[in-house]
């Protein structure tokens, strides 16, 4: 049961240009969207998220879109350059309460896009 | 700072034999996570610790993985008897926390991961 989809495997783009990497989700109960970046031999790093209740977050050359009612988010890379290319990874949040009545939220991650930004 | 580190980098197994991942979270985080990735997958959570315990191992796909964290810091993964199906590179992440105040999700830092291979 995969909740969280990256149905694009990779993605290739010219420097200067706009990069939009997709993500599907079907759990309504997610509350927050994340997206991670990762190059080879390394741990994903995170990039920038988003609440449920917004449709848009900026940061930089990085925004991300959320539409609530397609269950989608996309990540928007402008201008692209080369330093970009890696894979990246969404993430979604559910907020559980563990044995001990505390909140915990637990990430399911896509299978991830990889980006290639030539110059 | 110093960042999460895994150790090994890489280890090759036979089938049927014992390993055990060991992952150092960044000093002063509660939070602590592992991951898998499998070829051509998305990172799959396989259980989280908030201090020594832990509240979700739902992730964990048979009684022959464990984990177990010590002094809230140092963690280590234990597979028995591995099978070739579960060579994948495992990802350890560390948190300052899990929820924020706001209910923002503290951004979770991850080690450069294990590369395991069975034959």
């Amino acid at each position: 049961d995969q909740q969280v989809k990256q149905n694009s495997p990779s993605l290739s783009v010219q420097e200067g240009r706009i990069s939009i990497l997709n993500c599907d989700y079907t759990n309504s109960m997610f509350d927050y969207f994340l997206w991670y970046k990762k190059y080879p031999a390394e741990g994903p790093t995170f990039l920038i998220s988003i609440s449920s209740i917004k449709d848009k977050n900026e940061d930089g050359r990085f925004t991300v879109f959320l539409n609530k009612s397609a269950k989608h988010l996309s990540l928007h890379i402008v201008p692209s350059q080369p330093g970009d290319s890696a894979v990246y990874f969404c993430a979604a949040r559910k907020l559980s309460l563990n044995a001990g009545g505390t909140s915990y939220g637990k990430l399911t991650f896509g299978q991830g896009t990889i980006l290639t930004v030539h110059p | 700072g110093a960042g999460v580190s895994q150790s090994p980098s890489n280890k090759v197994t036979e089938k049927g034999k014992d390993v055990e991942l060991r992952c150092d979270p960044i000093s002063g985080h509660t939070a602590l996570y592992w991951y898998r990735q499998s070829l051509g997958q998305g990172l799959e959570f396989l259980i989280y610790f908030q201090g020594n315990s832990a509240p979700d191992k739902s992730g964990l796909p048979s009684d022959r993985f464990s984990a177990e964290r010590t002094g809230g810091s140092v963690s280590t993964l234990t597979i028995q008897r591995t099978q070739q199906e579960d060579s994948a590179v495992y990802l350890c992440a560390s948190s300052l926390g899990v929820v924020s105040a706001g209910g923002r999700p503290y951004e979770q830092y991850f080690g450069p991961g294990t590369r395991l291979t069975v034959t």
